[in-house]
């Protein structure tokens, strides 16, 4: 059974700090998406990463894929209260004639003034 | 733009009563999904068609099915609801890339 981990479950940072946050996956798998929830909304798609050493950037956020260690990172770059949200990491296995995604905890990230 | 409408955005049900979760998308994908959402679980996987009347179960499939009568409607039913099955809601298609999803329906089940 494929296993999802994010880390940390909850980030408070001030506004202008870099972090991380960390996503690994348990199980061999050629794709691998990062998600925004805002509160009481619905999961917005930000990256899709296909091969290993991918690496997207939006803003400041910066998605990379390892898929030898099983890890992707979703970095913050000098976070702003606007990036406050839930961020999820999935991972898509094919299953027989589709492809199914896997989701992580979620990362609650909240940025201080 | 990918639109995926679920037909409630709250319900309130009963124990026992047979629910139906409603769930439309305008841009004629092939995969359809329905998952759960519970703090600090994240989102499971309860079912998944890839196909009309193709079905296939999810991490936690148990006390839901599924109805895939016409491409683009996916419905989700409780056969008879329980209180550990409030939650919130999500629908999602696909084509092959990432997910589209809806807004949610938040159910409670008294």
């Amino acid at each position: 059974e494929l296993k999802v981990e994010q880390n940390p479950l909850f980030l408070s940072m001030q506004e202008g700090k870099n972090y991380t946050i960390y996503c690994n996956y348990s199980t061999t798998s050629d794709r691998l998406y990062w998600y925004r929830q805002d509160p009481g909304k619905s999961l917005e798609s930000l990256f899709v990463l296909l091969s290993n050493g991918a690496v997207k950037q939006e803003g400041r956020l910066m998605a990379s894929l390892d898929t030898k260690a099983r890890l992707s990172t979703l970095h913050i770059t000098a976070a702003v209260h606007d990036l406050s949200a839930t961020y999820f990491c999935a991972v898509g296995v094919l299953t027989g004639t589709a492809s199914k995604l896997t989701f992580g905890t979620g990362t609650r990230l909240q940025v201080t003034l | 733009d990918v639109k995926v409408t679920q037909s409630s955005r709250y319900l309130v049900k009963r124990t026992g009563e047979k629910v139906f979760l409603e769930c439309v998308q305008d841009m004629d994908h092939e995969n359809m999904f329905w998952y759960r959402q519970d703090p600090g679980l994240g989102l499971r996987l309860i079912y998944f068609s890839y196909d009309v009347k193709m079905k296939e179960k999810g991490d936690i499939p148990e006390g839901y099915s599924v109805s895939r009568e016409k491409k683009e409607r996916f419905s989700l039913i409780l056969e008879s609801a329980s209180t550990n099955q409030t939650s919130m809601y999500l629908c999602a298609s696909r084509a092959g890339g990432p997910l589209h999803f809806g807004n949610g329906t938040r159910l409670t089940v008294t």
